[in-house]
């Protein structure tokens, strides 16, 4: 099955600061990478997507890569605010009709100082 | 639109007793619903996928007598934890899917369950 790395588990910046957290998945199949951003007590919420097609997407101060080849995906936020403060996981998926079966990173604690 | 309603978001119990949580998509046809765990400072795990209609698919080393899953229409799938235990104790979150749609699955506001 699926397994996917995600370093690193903590990052610290400074406000303005980028932040750059990667993942690496295993399963070749897998066609759909998310990136979630959790609060404490709250549930994920879905910041930037990519599918295999795509080597990067952005939004705004977000983006994501994709290298299929090497099997790894990065988040890039530039810009950093403290209200980017919270936890992020990454996930891989076989995105087929009717099902996505999502296997999530073991997250990142980004803290941003003012 | 695609919201996920869940409910309760919090439950405090005792030992032995059964507690039902449900996941309900308020505008759109879940034809799949995952349900996941997620203890402290750690990942989401996924439990099981339920497609409605159907029994759910239960992930490796999760007890399918213990968490029950039911997906009887396109709207509600429940998740009744039997008989839990302090070990039972953690943050229970669902997502939907529509399945004939090329979208990405929306995520309930969890439920954090606590077991004395």
């Amino acid at each position: 099955g699926e397994n996917v790395e995600q370093h690193p588990s903590t990052l610290s910046v400074q406000e303005g600061d980028s932040a750059v957290i990667k993942c690496t998945y295993s399963d070749s199949a897998s066609n759909y990478f998310p990136w979630y951003k959790q609060e404490l007590g709250k549930r994920p919420q879905l910041i930037i997507d990519i599918r295999s097609n795509v080597g990067e997407k952005k939004d705004q101060r977000i983006a994501v890569t994709l290298n299929k080849t090497a099997k790894h995906f990065s988040l890039h936020i530039t810009e950093t605010q403290p209200e980017d403060s919270a936890v992020y996981f990454c996930a891989a998926s076989e995105m087929n009709t009717g099902f996505q079966k999502l296997v999530f990173g073991t997250g990142t604690r980004l803290l941003v100082s003012p | 639109g695609a919201v996920v309603s869940q409910h309760p978001s919090r439950v405090i119990c005792k030992s032995g007793t059964s507690v039902k949580i449900e996941c309900r998509s308020l505008d759109f046809q879940a034809t799949t619903m995952f349900w996941y765990r997620q203890f402290p400072k750690q990942s989401l795990m996924l439990m099981a996928t339920s497609n409605e209609g159907s029994k759910a698919t239960y992930e490796q080393g999760v007890e399918k007598d213990k968490f029950l899953i039911n997906h009887a229409s396109l709207t509600l799938s429940t998740l009744t934890v039997t008989s839990a235990h302090p070990e039972d104790s953690s943050f229970y979150i669902c997502s939907a899917r529509d399945g004939y749609s090329n979208q990405p699955q929306h995520f309930g506001d969890g439920t954090r369950l606590s077991i004395l």
